[in-house]
C-alpha cells in the first residue's frame, strides 16, 4: 500500500518568489493536513483539506494557501516567498475523525 | 489553546535499558493522541494512537498509556536499542477541531 508522497522532496527559492508543493494521500484517505516544522517553532499546523473544503486552518498569513482536488490529491502554495519560509512542509493523510495520521516524507524548502 | 509538553527535551541511555517519555497536554477534551517518532530530516512515522476512551496501547516493545483526566500520556519502550535513536513527539487532536497540537519532542539516543 504506497504511503503519503509527496514532491518535490528539495526546493530552493529565492525572495519574493512563489512556490507549490504537492501531496498525493493514501488510496482513499479523503482527509489532507499540512503541517510546517521549523527548529524554533516545532511542527505548526497550516490547514486541512476534506473532500475538497478547507475545514480548519492554521494561524498563518494569506501566502499560504492550499487546495485539494477530486482525486483527494493536495497543493499548498507560498507567494512572496520570505527567508523565514525556510521549513520543512510535512504532509498528512487520514480516513477522517477517530483515525490516526501518516505523514509524509516532507518538502525541505529553503529561501535565499 | 491547547498546549503539549514532553519531558525530558533529551535522553541518552545505554542499550538494553528500559525508559519512559513523558507527554502532558492542558485541555482534557482530546479525540486522540498518537506518538510518532522522526529521524533527522525525514517524515513522521506513527507509532501508537490511543484513542481518548483508552488507557493504553501496545506495539511490539512500545506500550503508550493516556489518563485524560489529569492530562497525562507515557511511551513505554522497552530493551532499548541504538535504532530507536530519534526524536519521539506526541500530538493530540482536539474534539474541537481537525488539527493535530504537537509537542517539542524527546530526542532520545540510545548508545551501544
Amino acid at each position: 500500500k504506497a504511503g503519503v508522497t509527496q514532491t518535490p522532496r528539495y526546493l530552493i527559492k529565492t525572495r519574493g518568489q512563489q512556490v507549490t508543493l504537492s501531496c498525493s494521500p493514501i488510496s482513499g484517505h479523503r482527509s489532507v493536513s499540512w503541517y510546517q516544522q521549523t527548529p524554533g517553532q516545532g511542527l505548526q499546523f497550516l490547514f486541512e483539506y476534506f473532500s475538497e473544503t478547507q475545514r480548519n486552518k492554521g494561524n498563518f498569513p494569506g501566502r499560504f494557501s492550499g487546495r485539494q482536488f477530486s482525486n483527494s490529491r493536495s497543493e499548498m502554495n507560498v507567494s512572496t516567498l520570505e527567508l523565514g519560509d525556510s521549513a520543512l512542509y510535512l504532509c498528512a493523510s487520514s480516513l477522517g475523525p477517530g483515525h490516526g495520521y501518516t505523514f509524509g516524507s516532507g518538502t525541505r524548502l529553503t529561501v535565499v | 489553546k491547547q498546549e503539549v509538553t514532553q519531558i525530558p527535551a533529551a535522553l541518552s541511555v545505554p542499550e538494553g535499558e528500559n525508559l519512559v517519555l513523558n507527554c502532558s497536554f492542558t485541555d482534557s477534551a482530546i479525540y486522540n493522541l498518537q506518538w510518532f517518532r522522526q529521524d533527522p530530516g525525514k517524515g513522521l512515522t506513527s507509532l501508537l494512537l490511543i484513542q481518548s476512551s483508552q488507557r493504553e496501547q501496545t506495539s511490539g516493545r512500545l506500550n503508550a498509556s493516556l489518563d485524560k483526566s489529569s492530562g497525562r500520556s507515557t511511551l513505554y519502550i522497552a530493551a532499548s536499542q541504538p535504532g530507536d535513536s530519534a526524536t519521539y513527539l506526541c500530538a493530540v487532536k482536539e474534539t474541537s477541531g481537525s488539527r493535530l497540537t504537537f509537542g517539542e519532542g524527546t530526542q532520545l539516543t540510545v548508545n551501544p
